[in-house]
């Protein structure tokens, strides 16, 4: 099985700031990595698809980097609306993992 | 555009089966497109991927699930469903349908259902 990871765990930030959360996965998944936005009550949202590629509609302060084990998604500058818990999923194989999970709160 | 949901009992007995369904709406599911998935999250939890099924009916599980998961399709509904044998309580989640895209360069879940809480208990 991949593994991924997730780091941090929770992340404390004020509106505006810009904050990075990291993925890795135990082995080499290529770019093959999706991060989605989950809010309490809610189906996750798709963010980011083949480690850097928004989704249609996905703000532009969104970005996803990275390539073979370490990824990250950034978020230039945190709005009201981004408060969530965010996570990455890995689908090189045709065995899906998601990450732990991100949870981002408001300092 | 295209929608998924799920249905199926809200509470199941220990040691009973779980069974869910997926009705998808605004396409057909008899496509190359996409793999069509289940994916479940325990209160407070996070997301864990359960397996997919493809237009043809090849399916791939999660290897801690394997032995306990069937995921089937009808295409003549429009449907696809999830069966999870012998469930405990470790098994109550939040239970997802979805859309897996691998058609290139998409990728990803793209479409979700609204998720159907699945309560085990006696």
């Amino acid at each position: 099985d991949i593994l991924m990871t997730q780091s941090p765990s929770t992340l404390s930030a004020s509106v505006g700031d810009r904050i990075t959360i990291t993925c890795r996965a135990s082995q080499t998944i290529n770019r093959w990595l999706a991060w989605y936005q989950q809010k309490p009550g809610k189906a996750p949202k798709l963010l980011v698809y083949k480690a850097s590629i928004l989704e249609n509609g996905v703000p532009s302060r969104f970005s996803g980097s990275g390539s073979g084990t370490e990824f990250t998604l950034t978020i230039s500058s945190l709005q009201p609306d981004d408060f969530a818990t965010y996570y990455c999923q890995q689908y090189n194989s045709n065995i899906y993992t998601f990450g732990p999970g991100t949870k981002v709160d408001i300092k | 555009q295209q929608q998924l949901q799920e249905s199926g009992p809200g509470l199941v007995k220990p040691s009973e089966t779980l069974s869910l369904t997926c009705t998808v709406s605004g396409d057909s599911i008899s496509t190359i497109n996409y793999f069509w998935g289940w994916i479940r999250q325990p209160p407070g939890k996070g997301l864990e991927w359960i397996g997919s099924i493809y237009y043809d009916g090849s399916t791939n599980y999660s290897p801690s699930l394997q032995s306990r998961v069937t995921i089937s399709l009808d295409t003549s509904k429009n449907q696809f469903s999830l069966k999870l044998r012998s469930v405990t309580a470790a098994d109550t989640a939040v239970y997802y349908c979805a859309r897996h895209v691998i058609a290139a360069p998409r990728g990803g879940v793209d479409r979700w259902g609204q998720g159907t809480l699945v309560t085990v208990s006696s």
